[in-house]
């Protein structure tokens, strides 16, 4: 079992619909729970990130932890073609290095 | 500033061959990073370093090399090049995100694409 499981997807949308992308894990010494953005042939950049359990909004962005039940969540509101990426979930102990773990990335499609 | 620069972008060995992929960041970062990402598996950590003279092995350290001589640069060396070995190349550096806290955000090159045949 991995320890971050996301759907890969393809999550395709029309323009303007609320986009949805979860992922659970089982290490319950994360704390701190960051979403990253990856258009194609780039490399991830950091879009949301946010310390223990509880939302957090940025424009049309929301971030929710959930860590009694090991999900988190992002929300993308008002969706536009410029969204399509693959979205990253990432999770860290907050331990010395900083070390990040992955999830596997959901590709997301925005259609005008 | 540049942020995160690696080269090359692209690059073709033959199994058996061994080469060097060159990171360096401007942004006076302590920490950094090298991963690979293969299709639909997120990013697996090979190795990282948390200052110059200090590096560390991830999860994915095997057939891999790493040195931190400045804090700038941050090689990662492949020897004896396998087909497993095929994949995108993101290193990474970053700094305390939080004060107080200890996280830290992540900025990332644009990644080499090696192929090994």
């Amino acid at each position: 079992q991995k320890e971050v499981e996301q759907d890969p997807g393809p999550l395709s949308v029309p323009e303007g619909a609320i986009v949805s992308l979860n992922c659970t894990y089982s290490n319950s010494a994360f704390q701190y729970f960051m979403w990253y953005r990856q258009y194609s042939r780039k490399g991830p950049e950091l879009l949301m990130y946010t310390y223990s359990s509880g939302n957090k909004e940025d424009g049309r962005f929301t971030a929710q932890v959930d860590k009694s039940s090991k999900y988190i969540s992002l929300f993308i509101r008002d969706s536009q073609p410029s969204d399509s990426a693959t979205y990253l979930c990432a999770m860290s102990a907050g331990a010395a290095g900083n070390k990040l773990t992955f999830g596997g990335g959901t590709r997301v499609l925005v259609k005008p | 500033n540049a942020g995160v620069t690696q080269t090359p972008k692209f690059r073709i060995l033959k199994i058996g061959q061994s080469m060097t992929l060159q990171c360096t960041q401007d942004m006076n970062h302590n920490y950094m990073y090298w991963y690979r990402q293969d299709p639909g598996m997120g990013l697996k950590l090979i190795y990282y370093s948390v200052g110059a003279g200090i590096t560390d092995k991830g999860e994915v350290p095997n057939g891999y090399n790493v040195s931190r001589s400045t804090t700038e640069d941050f090689p990662l060396r492949l020897e004896l090049a396998a087909p497993s070995q095929t994949s995108v190349y993101f290193c990474a550096s970053s700094y305390r995100l939080q004060t107080g806290g200890s996280t830290y955000e992540q900025y990332f090159g644009p990644g080499t694409r090696l192929t090994v045949t």
